[in-house]
């Protein structure tokens, strides 16, 4: 069964300092890997999608990695601004017949003016 | 807009009540994902739906819920004789086959 954890679960840092997520996962064998926002209250937005074969995916101040072989993928944020306090979550979908993202529990950014 | 909706986005019941939520998704996605989320953890996967066909169900999904896409394209999940455990976000998704999923804004359901 596939777990997911996000260290750390909580950061605070001032405004415009660069920053990484990181995420790790158990089980190799995924199809792609997904990094969400969520604002509170709020649904998910996707950021990000890596898929198997590729190593990292950018996205304007946004840069993700992902290293399959050793269970590892970062989400890079530059120059980080108040606007991007959020939870952040990353997602893997399994290469199995079982067609589900299975999710960390989030690391909640805030950045500070 | 054409981003995947959800109606409600809150529900309120009594304990033993029963509540039916539905889901629109990006027109052209023939997937249709269904989440759970409680307070500080991560969304968790309840069923999803190729097109009508339901193909798979986690083991979070009791006999109480059900969930139903009849022409492939809109769904209902309905959870019968609701628990105060019940008490979460749950979460819509829609996708093309293995492609990026789009998630809708929730229904927020407190049991009382």
């Amino acid at each position: 069964k596939q777990e997911v954890t996000q260290i750390p679960a909580a950061l605070s840092v001032p405004e415009g300092e660069n920053l990484v997520l990181n995420c790790s996962f158990t089980d190799s064998a995924i199809y792609n890997l997904q990094w969400f926002r969520q604002d509170p209250g709020k649904g998910l937005t996707s950021l990000l999608l890596i898929q198997s074969s590729q190593r990292e995916q950018t996205s304007g101040r946004l840069n993700a990695s992902l290293d399959k072989s050793s269970g590892r993928s970062t989400l890079y944020i530059a120059a980080s601004q108040p606007g991007d306090s959020a939870t952040y979550l990353c997602a893997t979908l399994s290469s199995g017949s079982a067609r589900q993202l299975t999710f960390g529990s989030g690391t909640q950014l805030t950045v500070l003016p | 807009d054409t981003g995947v909706s959800q109606n409600p986005r809150h529900k309120i019941t009594k304990r033993g009540q029963n509540v039916t939520f539905r889901c629109d998704p990006i027109s052209e996605h023939n997937r249709l994902y269904w989440y759970r989320q409680t307070l500080g953890q991560g969304p968790e996967f309840l069923t999803y739906f190729q097109n009508e066909a339901q193909l798979e169900k986690s083991r979070l999904l009791s006999d109480r819920f059900s969930a139903e896409r009849p022409k492939g394209s809109f769904s209902t999940l309905e959870i019968q004789r609701t628990e105060q455990g019940d008490s979460a976000m749950y979460l819509c998704a829609s996708s093309l086959v293995d492609d990026e999923q789009y998630f809708g804004p929730g229904t927020r359901l407190t049991v009382t």
